[in-house]
């Protein structure tokens, strides 16, 4: 069975300040997720990762993957409040999508 | 290119009414999925389909819950006698393809959030 574990589950921090947000998945994936939700609306998609290595980037936010770890990061550069949401990362299993729990992150003026 | 919809976006029953719940994909997209958010929760995976076909329904209740995706209108998620555990926000998602060149990133609707009474 295909376990997602995200770490941390909250977050609060400053503006300005960089922080990372850790997915570990249990079995072999060539797909990784990245979502966001804001309270009460549906998921933003962010970055699709596909192979090992990859990075993307958009904006203050870069994601990473590293499939021989079975890790992708989340990095928040010189955060902003307008941040502030609740961050999926997802892995594509036999057919859907395995969830993390999601990290709150509150970003603090 | 309107996105994924779903109706209702509420949806208020008391125990042991039905409640049906619709998703219109993505023009040009031929796969749905559905799943479950509870509070303070990632989501929960329910079922993949196809038009007319049930792929996987690996993460649906056993009892009360099914769903369809008729070759004409939207994909329905059903369920049965609703109890105050099945509140919840239900998401739909649609994607184009699920193998082959290009990604398969699924697009969520908005969420129909039900609340058992």
């Amino acid at each position: 069975e295909l376990k997602v574990e995200q770490n941390p589950l909250f977050l609060s921090m400053q503006e300005g300040k960089n922080y990372t947000i850790y997915c570990n998945y249990s079995t072999t994936s060539d797909r990784l997720y990245w979502y966001r939700q804001d309270p009460g609306k549906s998921l933003e998609s962010l970055f699709v990762l596909l192979s090992n290595g990859a990075v993307k980037q958009e904006g203050r936010l870069m994601a990473s993957l590293d499939t021989k770890a079975r890790l992708s990061t989340l990095h928040i550069t010189a955060a902003v409040h307008d941040l502030s949401a609740t961050y999926f990362c997802a892995v594509r299993g036999a057919d859907g999508l395995t969830f993390g729990k999601g990290t709150h992150l509150i970003i603090q003026p | 290119n309107a996105g994924v919809m779903q109706n209702p976006r509420h949806l208020v029953r008391r125990r042991g009414q039905e409640a049906r719940l619709r998703c219109s994909p993505m023009k040009g997209h031929s796969h749905v999925y559905w799943y479950r958010q509870l509070p303070e929760e990632g989501l929960k995976f329910m079922v993949y389909l196809q038009k007319e076909n049930i792929i996987d329904e690996s993460g649906m209740p056993k009892e009360r819950f099914s769903a369809e995706f008729p070759k004409e209108g939207p994909s329905i998620l059903r369920i049965q006698q609703v109890v105050r555990g099945d509140s919840a926000a239900y998401f739909c998602a649609s994607s184009p393809q699920v193998q082959g060149v290009g990604t398969d990133t699924q697009y969520f609707g908005p969420g129909t959030r039900l609340t058992v009474l």
